[in-house]
C-alpha cells in the first residue's frame, strides 16, 4: 500500500504557485520523499526528491516539514503544461503507486 | 538526466501472440528495474521487481509464467506476455533505478498494447 495520502485534485491558476500537500506521518527515518509526475498517456516523470532539507530544483521546490510527516511540492509559475497526476511516493525498495492529485491548471 | 528508453511504444497484435517489451538504462547501469501496469484513469500497479543475474520478484497475483522477465545485463530488462489475450490490453511501463539506494528511479514512456 502507498504510504502517502494526497488529494484527489486541484485547480491553479495559469501563472500561479501551485502548491501540492502531501500526508506521510508514518515515515521512518532514512526513507526519502519522492515527487513524479505523470501526463497523460507518459510514463511517469520524476521532480525532485528530499530527506529532511528543503529542496529546490529548475522545476520544484520541496518543502518537507521538520517532523518529516508531511511535505508540499511547489511549482512557483504553472503552466498548461504542468496539468498531470502528480505522485507523492515514500520509498522502501520499490515504489507502489497511490493515485496521486490530478493538478489542473486553469487559463 | 538519466534515460529510460522502452521499446515499442505501442503494439497491436492478435489473440494467443507472445510479445515482449524492452527498457533500456541508457546511461546508467541498473541492477534493478521494475515493471508497471496502468488501466485508464487508474494509476500504476506494480507487477514485478527485475534484478540483474536471478529470477524476478513478482507481486501478488501476477502469473510469473504469464509475464516472464529476463534481466540478462545491467541496461536491459525484457516483458514478455505470453499467449496474450485482450485482457492483457494494457499501458506497460518500466523502470530503473541507479546504483545507490536513494537516486529516483526512472521510468520508461510505455508501451500500450493491444489485443485483437
Amino acid at each position: 500500500d502507498a504510504k502517502t495520502t494526497q488529494p484527489t485534485s486541484m485547480d491553479c491558476a495559469e501563472g500561479r504557485a501551485a502548491n501540492l500537500p502531501c500526508n506521510h506521518s508514518t515515515i521512518s527515518g532514512n526513507e526519502y520523499v519522492y515527487w513524479y509526475r505523470q501526463i497523460h498517456s507518459q510514463g511517469p516523470q520524476y521532480i525532485i526528491h528530499g530527506l529532511k532539507n528543503n529542496e529546490t530544483n529548475e522545476m520544484a521546490s520541496l518543502i518537507i516539514t521538520e517532523d518529516r510527516k508531511s511535505s508540499t511540492l511547489i511549482l512557483p509559475h504553472a503552466t498548461l503544461r504542468d496539468t498531470a497526476v502528480y505522485y507523492c511516493i515514500v520509498r522502501d525498495d520499490k515504489i507502489i503507486f497511490g493515485k496521486g492529485t490530478r493538478l489542473h491548471i486553469l487559463p | 538526466g538519466a534515460v529510460v528508453s522502452q521499446h515499442p511504444s505501442r503494439v497491436i497484435c492478435k489473440s494467443g501472440t507472445s510479445v515482449k517489451i524492452e527498457c533500456r538504462s541508457l546511461d546508467f547501469q541498473a541492477t534493478t528495474m521494475f515493471w508497471y501496469r496502468q488501466f485508464p484513469k487508474k494509476s500504476l500497479m506494480l507487477m514485478a521487481t527485475s534484478n540483474e543475474g536471478s529470477k524476478a520478484t513478482y507481486e501478488q497475483g501476477v502469473e510469473k509464467d504469464k509475464f516472464l522477465i529476463n534481466h540478462a545485463s545491467l541496461t536491459l530488462s525484457t516483458l514478455t506476455v505470453t499467449s496474450a489475450h485482450p485482457e492483457d490490453s494494457s499501458f506497460y511501463i518500466c523502470s530503473a533505478r541507479e546504483e545507490y539506494s536513494n537516486q529516483p528511479q526512472h521510468f520508461g514512456d510505455g508501451t500500450r498494447l493491444s489485443i485483437l
